[in-house]
C-alpha cells in the first residue's frame, strides 16, 4: 500500500531565509504526487502536483517541488520564506488501490521568524 | 462559485447525542470524500462516494454513516456522539479519482 512520510513535525526559518519541507513516499506504481498548505482555521489548499510530466513542478506562492524517483522523494522548497508562508503543510500521495484515493502526511507546521 | 461548502462550522454535542454534518459542491464533482483532522495525525478518510447514490468506506468508517442522494451533496451522520469523535472535519471533492481536490472550510466538533 501506498504511504506518505513527511520529515519533521514543525520546521521554524527566518524570513528571507529557505524553506525546505521533506516528503518520502512509497509507491509501487508510478505515482501522482501532491502539496496542500492549510492556513490557521481554513481548509487544504493545492499548492502544487506532480502527475508524470516535468519532474520539477512549479506551484503557487513560489513553491516548488522536485520528483526524484530514486530517493523516492518529494520535498517542498521555496528560496525566500515570507511571514505569510506560516501555515500547515501536507504532501499527498495517490492511492494505487482500484479507487485512487489521496493519502496525506501528518503535515509540517511551517513558522517563519520575523 | 462557492466551491465547496460546509454546515455547520462549529458544534457542541453530549455524549450519545446525533448530529448530521452537510457538504455541498457546485463543481459537478463525481467523487466527495468526509475526513477527520486531529493534531499530529494528519487527514484520515473516513468514507467517500465516487458518485451518486454510492458510498464506500475510508480509513476511520466507525461511528459514522454517510449519504449521497444528490450528486452536489455528501452528508455525514454521527448517529451516538463520543467524545473521540471530537475532532475537525473536512469535506472534499474532486472531478477524477486521485486528482486534485478541493476541500471546504471544515466543521469544528466538540464531543462532551
Amino acid at each position: 500500500a501506498q504511504s506518505v512520510t513527511q520529515l519533521g513535525s514543525h520546521v521554524s526559518v527566518s524570513e528571507g531565509a529557505l524553506v525546505l519541507l521533506r516528503c518520502n513516499y512509497s509507491s509501487s506504481v508510478p505515482p501522482y504526487l501532491f502539496w496542500y498548505v492549510q492556513y490557521p482555521n481554513q481548509g487544504l489548499q493545492l499548492l502544487l502536483k506532480y502527475t508524470s510530466a516535468a519532474t520539477l513542478v512549479k506551484g503557487i506562492n513560489g513553491f516548488e517541488a522536485e520528483f526524484k524517483k530514486s530517493e523516492t522523494s518529494f520535498h517542498l522548497t521555496k528560496p525566500s520564506a515570507h511571514m505569510s508562508d506560516a501555515a500547515e503543510y501536507f504532501c499527498a500521495v495517490k492511492d494505487g488501490g482500484s479507487q485512487g484515493n489521496l493519502i496525506f502526511g501528518k503535515g509540517t507546521k511551517l513558522s517563519v521568524k520575523p | 462559485n462557492a466551491g465547496v461548502t460546509q454546515t455547520p462550522k462549529f458544534r457542541v454535542l453530549k455524549t450519545g447525542q446525533s448530529m448530521t454534518l452537510l457538504c455541498a459542491q457546485d463543481m459537478n464533482h463525481e467523487y466527495m470524500y468526509w475526513y477527520r483532522q486531529d493534531p499530529g495525525m494528519g487527514l484520515r478518510l473516513i468514507h467517500y462516494s465516487v458518485g451518486e447514490g454510492t458510498t464506500a468506506k475510508g480509513e476511520v468508517p466507525d461511528g459514522y454513516n454517510v449519504s449521497r442522494l444528490k450528486k452536489q451533496n455528501f452528508l455525514l451522520g454521527l448517529e451516538s456522539a463520543a467524545p473521540s469523535q471530537t475532532s475537525v472535519y473536512f469535506c472534499a471533492s474532486s472531478y477524477l479519482t486521485g486528482g486534485e481536490q478541493y476541500f471546504g472550510p471544515g466543521t469544528r466538533l466538540t464531543v462532551t
